[in-house]
């Protein structure tokens, strides 16, 4: 399968702790996206990079929230001090920038408990 | 800043009945329009996608949306749907030179036999 890939599918941690999360998304592509989606919500936007540039971030993303995408390949999320509230699915996209049409192509996803 | 409105939250239908799902978005400019599923267990996949041209648009599985620009309304739409449509859909808008996809809230649809 060629598809984005997320790691770990599941993580349980309490709170206090470090989490990180890896993405790695479809080859070609020179866009990568983070999401949060909780419970009966639809995916809020996080972050996104072009190639290994960071362009924009939400400000859902504290100053707890580390996103890195190093050589422009696979990206990182990190959440230090983990509290209840970040209790999410994180999601991945990625794409390609030719013609901007903005379709995503997403992991599975993430998903966080933070007891 | 954008947003997307899908009013309907849980959806339950017998198997064969049509489908009508509400989007509504603000954003006064150009957009490009997204429905996107989510099977249960698997990963947020695209419907289909209007970007410009003829405002009905067709999609995988029968499905098709209208985009109704004097409404800021993009409603999808099944003729007649299987059990197998189970699933949640999201609408999604961009601008025409954003980088970020907007999501609705989501409505869940349960097709049953």
């Amino acid at each position: 399968d060629t598809g984005v890939s997320q790691d770990p599918r599941h993580k349980i941690t309490k709170r206090g702790q470090n989490v990180t999360f890896r993405c790695d998304p479809i080859s070609e592509h020179n866009r990568l996206y983070w999401y949060r989606q909780t419970l009966g919500q639809g995916p809020e936007f996080l972050t996104y990079f072009q190639n290994e540039a960071q362009l924009e971030k939400s400000r859902l993303l504290s100053d707890r929230f580390s996103a890195e995408r190093p050589k422009g390949s696979f990206s990182t999320l990190e959440i230090q001090r983990t509290e209840q509230g970040d209790s999410a699915m994180y999601l991945c996209a990625s794409t390609r920038t030719v013609a901007n049409t903005g379709e995503l192509f997403f992991g599975e996803g993430s998903r966080l408990t933070v007891l | 800043a954008q947003s997307v409105s899908q009013h309907n939250h849980h959806v339950i239908l017998s198997e064969a009945a049509s489908l009508e799902l509400g989007c509504n978005y603000s954003y006064g400019g150009t957009v490009n329009l997204f429905w996107y599923v989510q099977y249960p267990g698997q990963h947020l996949q695209l419907l289909l996608k209007y970007f410009s041209g003829d405002p009905l648009v067709k999609g995988i599985k029968g499905f098709e949306a209208e985009f109704i620009k004097s409404k800021f309304s993009f409603n999808l739409r099944k003729p007649s749907v299987q059990w197998s449509d189970t699933a949640e859909y999201f609408c999604a808008v961009n601008s025409g030179t954003a980088s970020k996809l907007t999501f609705g809230t989501g409505t869940r649809l349960q097709v049953t036999l």
